[in-house]
């Protein structure tokens, strides 16, 4: 099993730009998260889904859009980068959402200029 | 408003030694909480995490206490290894709806051999 992959591992982007973040899980997890862990701030939730076509809103949603087409991937979007989205995501999944431990993936750091 | 803090950025105890790390929550609806582990360049690994209705959960070389009059947990690692040296985030489950964990900032943890 490879877990939860992510990809891309890194990426640089100009403001204004526009970019998608791809997550998997071979776990056949029905929950799936999108965080974003910034310096002395832990990780905060972006987006969240209970299952494959839902998508739910977490802490620090604005400017980011989520889609879970199929049960085994969870896509994250940011429409116009900016120099605030500049952060490391990481995406996690869990068999349900009822504080089941949760398995994270390496992470995506972002840079916006 | 962080609900969920650890007050100490960072730990350094030598080899052997116990390592005690600390969490305070402001949430009085959190019922079950967790501790993860995180490796630079990789995403959080889950270690440990306690029912509301307990008050100790052990693990190995691992046990987390809970003191709900105090709302606070703590991460005692006996004895302390080289290999222990990492980041701990304290995280903690709501039953707010959002199924999804609320993370303190982090701890981190240096083992000196």
């Amino acid at each position: 099993n490879a877990g939860v992959t992510q990809t891309p591992k890194f990426r640089v982007l100009k403001t204004g730009q526009s970019m998608t973040l791809l997550c998997a899980q071979d776990m056949n997890h029905e929950y799936m998260y999108w965080y974003r862990q910034d310096p002395g701030m832990g990780l905060r939730l972006i987006h969240y889904s209970v299952g494959e076509g839902t998508t739910a809103k977490g802490e620090v949603p604005d400017g980011y859009n989520v889609s879970r087409l199929k049960k085994q991937n969870f896509l994250l979007g940011l429409e116009s980068a900016a120099p605030s989205q500049t952060s490391v995501y990481f995406c996690a999944s869990s068999y349900d959402g009822l504080g089941d431990e949760q398995y994270f993936g390496p992470g995506t750091r972002l840079t916006v200029t | 408003d962080q609900q969920v803090k650890q007050n100490s950025p960072s730990l350094s105890v030598q080899e052997g030694r116990i390592s005690i790390l600390n969490c305070d929550y402001t949430n009085s609806m959190f019922d079950y909480f967790l501790w993860y582990k995180k490796y630079p360049a990789e995403g959080p690994t889950f270690l440990i995490s306690i029912s509301s209705i307990k008050d100790k959960n052990e693990d190995g070389r691992f046990t987390v206490f809970l003191n709900k009059s105090a709302k606070h947990l703590s991460l005692h690692i006996v004895p302390s290894q080289p290999g222990d040296s990492a980041v701990y985030f304290c995280a903690a489950r709501g039953d707010t709806g959002r199924r999804a964990l609320t993370f303190g900032s982090g701890t981190r943890l240096q083992v000196q051999p």
